[in-house]
């Protein structure tokens, strides 16, 4: 079974900084098979991107993912106070959905 | 638009069963799998698994193999995920989401509310 591990745990930034966060598979992962997900407390997860790259209709543009093979990275290149959440990966395989245990991006 | 909106809280004792509903309106409920997703108090995200709509087919987790059953009725479009013999750390909110599943790419793009299932004695 693949594992999805998620890094940082917890990224404390201010409004207007740059964050990376990364997903690390434990096997190869089809990118096709790739997406993020932005959760609030609260409320169900929302989908960012998918496809490991494309965004997800009405995701602004400063969300960006990348990667491929086990390495794969969500670029938030401003941000704004609203994007202050906890972040998930998810890969699909084998019939099988998978989540990373998340990041949480805390204002500093 | 898409919507899914799921039943309502609720709590069990130990033992027992747990059925939550997902109605799916604004698409073609026969079109999309539907997949259950919880989250305990807390914690990340855990896929339980899925049922097609169309042909009722079902793939569950192995962790939840013989206690999760999921089932759809295409009359009123509405999803299905019973859970038996709860234990305490079965609390967690419940959440059922709309699959996108095609050769090339694989993503949840509408998700339900959220049931909230709490496990007490």
């Amino acid at each position: 079974e693949i594992v999805l591990t998620q890094s940082p745990g917890t990224l404390s930034l201010s409004p207007g900084e740059r964050a990376t966060l990364s997903c690390r598979a434990s096997q190869s992962v089809s990118i096709s098979y790739l997406a993020w997900y932005q959760q609030k407390p609260g409320q169900p997860p929302r989908l960012l991107i998918s496809g490991a790259s494309t965004r997800a209709t009405g995701i602004p543009d400063r969300f960006s993912g990348s990667g491929s093979g086990t390495d794969f990275t969500l670029t938030i290149s401003r941000l704004e106070p609203e994007d202050f959440a906890v972040y998930y990966c998810q890969k699909y395989g084998s019939s099988v959905a998978t989540f990373g245990q998340g990041t949480k991006v805390e204002i500093k | 638009q898409v919507q899914l909106v799921q039943s309502g809280a609720e709590v069990k004792k130990p033992g027992a069963s747990v059925k939550v509903s997902c109605k799916a309106s604004g698409y073609t409920f026969t079109g999309y799998y539907i997949h259950w997703v919880r989250q305990a108090p807390g914690q990340g995200l855990e896929w339980m698994g899925r049922v097609n709509p169309d042909s009722g087919g079902t793939i569950y987790a192995q962790k939840f193999q013989g206690r999760v059953t999921m089932t759809r009725d295409t009359s009123i479009s509405t999803a299905d995920m019973e859970l038996s013999r709860l234990r305490s750390d079965d609390t967690a909110v419940y959440y059922c989401a709309r699959g996108v599943s095609t050769w090339s790419e694989f993503y949840f793009d509408y998700w339900g509310q959220g049931t909230l299932v709490t496990v007490s004695s």
